[in-house]
């Protein structure tokens, strides 16, 4: 079975604070993505990263950055975490293929930005 | 730019019936609808998916219908059961690639 964790389930920081959430899949997948998920707007693309070092932006990129050093983790930051910055937070992976693959999805990560 | 609509927002059934949930995209380049299943607490599942080259595709309760010259597809859930009270959110391909445009989500109700 394919696994993703995500390093919380729940999270409650200070606007301006540092924010990192961590993802960690255990398929050797190439691909892995971050999406935010808000009521009413689906999930949305924050960026994705197709190989290890390698990343590009997704549709909501402002305010957010990646880094992807080993193939199994990708993490996301939050350089100055505002309030409306408040959100669920899913990681995902899939296989590489050269199309679109099943994609699986960690638990999430709530955050909440005070 | 590229955009999945899906309706209803939320739709309540009662205990066996039959559920449909619909889907437009807008990216003609899309050939992959997949489509996800988020119960409580959970991240999306995937539950069944459709390519271009295909018009329909059935597992078990589940069918999935595509029309490419209209840019629909549906889900269809025959004999739905508690269990099936859940998020379905579904999605289209950018183009040919691994990226997704998701729609909204659908909140559907089984009534006992």
């Amino acid at each position: 079975d394919v696994k993703v964790t995500q390093s919380s389930r729940y999270l409650v920081k200070r606007t301006g604070e540092k924010v990192f959430l961590e993802c960690v899949q255990d398929m050797d997948h190439e691909n892995m993505f971050w999406y935010r998920q808000d009521p009413g707007l689906g999930l949305r693309l924050i960026y994705f990263s197709y190989d290890v070092k390698m990343k590009e932006k997704g549709d909501i990129p402002e305010g957010y950055s990646v880094s992807r050093e080993k193939k199994e983790r990708f993490s996301l930051i939050l350089e100055s975490a505002s309030t409306n910055q408040t959100s669920m937070y899913l990681c995902a992976s899939s296989p590489t293929g050269g199309g679109a693959d099943t994609q699986y999805f960690g638990p999430g990560t709530r955050l909440t930005v005070l | 730019g590229e955009n999945v609509e899906q309706h209803p927002s939320t739709l309540s059934v009662q205990e066996g019936d039959s559920a449909v949930i619909k889907c437009t995209y807008s990216d003609s380049a899309s050939n992959y609808f997949p489509w996800y299943k988020q119960e409580l607490g959970k991240g999306p599942q995937l539950i069944i998916d459709i390519r271009s080259n295909v018009g329909e595709k059935k597992d078990q309760r589940i069918a999935v219908t595509l029309n490419k010259t209209a840019k629909h597809f549906s889900l269809h859930i025959t004999e739905t059961q508690p269990e099936d009270s859940a998020v379905y959110f579904c999605a289209a391909s950018r183009g040919s690639n691994y990226q997704l445009i998701w729609g909204a989500g659908t909140k559907l109700i089984i009534k006992p």
